[in-house]
């Protein structure tokens, strides 16, 4: 189990260029999630999928930010155009969904600076 | 809507002290209920998780939390912590059929040697 992988590890843009970030989500889990992490405002949901559909993006910031899950095994996160504000880590979770006895694993995060 | 609060930001101790940390979520339905543990520079991993049953989970390092339904709380208690527990702690739950899962804002632990 080579558990929930993205990239890239670290991102350093420049304001107003496009982001993209990948997730590959641990095999045989149906649901994903997209979390951002920053000093001020701590762990914050963006928007989980369940079997490849958006169930809430609720917590997607504004429309500059996107995310698509084409398949089970892959989902991205896009920030178009970026801002200096959106740097923070972002993690990938994935999890079993509707199984009562399945945590969140979480990929080691994409570290993400825009100048 | 689900929301989890976690009473403490920051909390020093020194080694061998006693640590609680105060959870509580405010969900009218069934819940499963989560503590979570980032150590520095790494991702978030599962400590201990409750579903059912027995309200006193243990969990790994020597960790447990007791789930209180009357008080919405799932506070996260050791009864001796070491150095290496220096970390940020986060407290979690889901609900609902897709099992969305939501996060306190953390709480810092440093323990001094």
């Amino acid at each position: 189990d080579a558990g929930v992988i993205q990239s890239p590890r670290h991102e350093v843009t420049e304001m107003g260029q496009e982001v993209t970030l990948r997730c590959k989500p641990i095999s045989g889990h149906n649901s994903l999630f997209w979390y951002r992490q920053t000093m001020m405002r701590g762990l914050e949901l963006l928007i989980y999928f369940n079997n490849n559909v958006p169930i809430d993006d609720s917590g997607m910031p504004e429309d500059r930010f996107s995310a698509k899950m084409p398949n089970a095994s892959f989902s991205t996160l896009k920030i178009q155009p970026s801002e200096p504000r959106d740097s923070a880590v972002y993690f990938c979770a994935s999890s079993q969904g509707t199984s009562y006895n399945s945590p969140l694993h979480f990929g080691n995060g994409t570290r993400l600076t825009v100048t | 809507a689900q929301s989890v609060s976690q009473h403490n930001h920051h909390v020093i101790l020194s080694e061998a002290a006693s640590l609680e940390l105060g959870c509580n979520y405010s969900y009218g339905g069934t819940v499963n209920l989560f503590w979570y543990v980032q150590y520095p520079g790494q991702h978030l991993q599962l400590l201990l998780k409750y579903f059912s049953g027995d309200p006193l989970v243990k969990g790994i390092k020597g960790f447990e939390a007791e789930f209180i339904k009357s008080k919405f709380s799932f506070n996260l208690r050791k009864p001796s912590v070491q150095w290496s527990d220096t970390a940020e702690y986060f407290c979690a739950v889901s609900s609902g059929c897709y099992q969305k899962v939501t996060f306190g804002t953390g709480t810092k632990l440093q323990v001094i040697p």
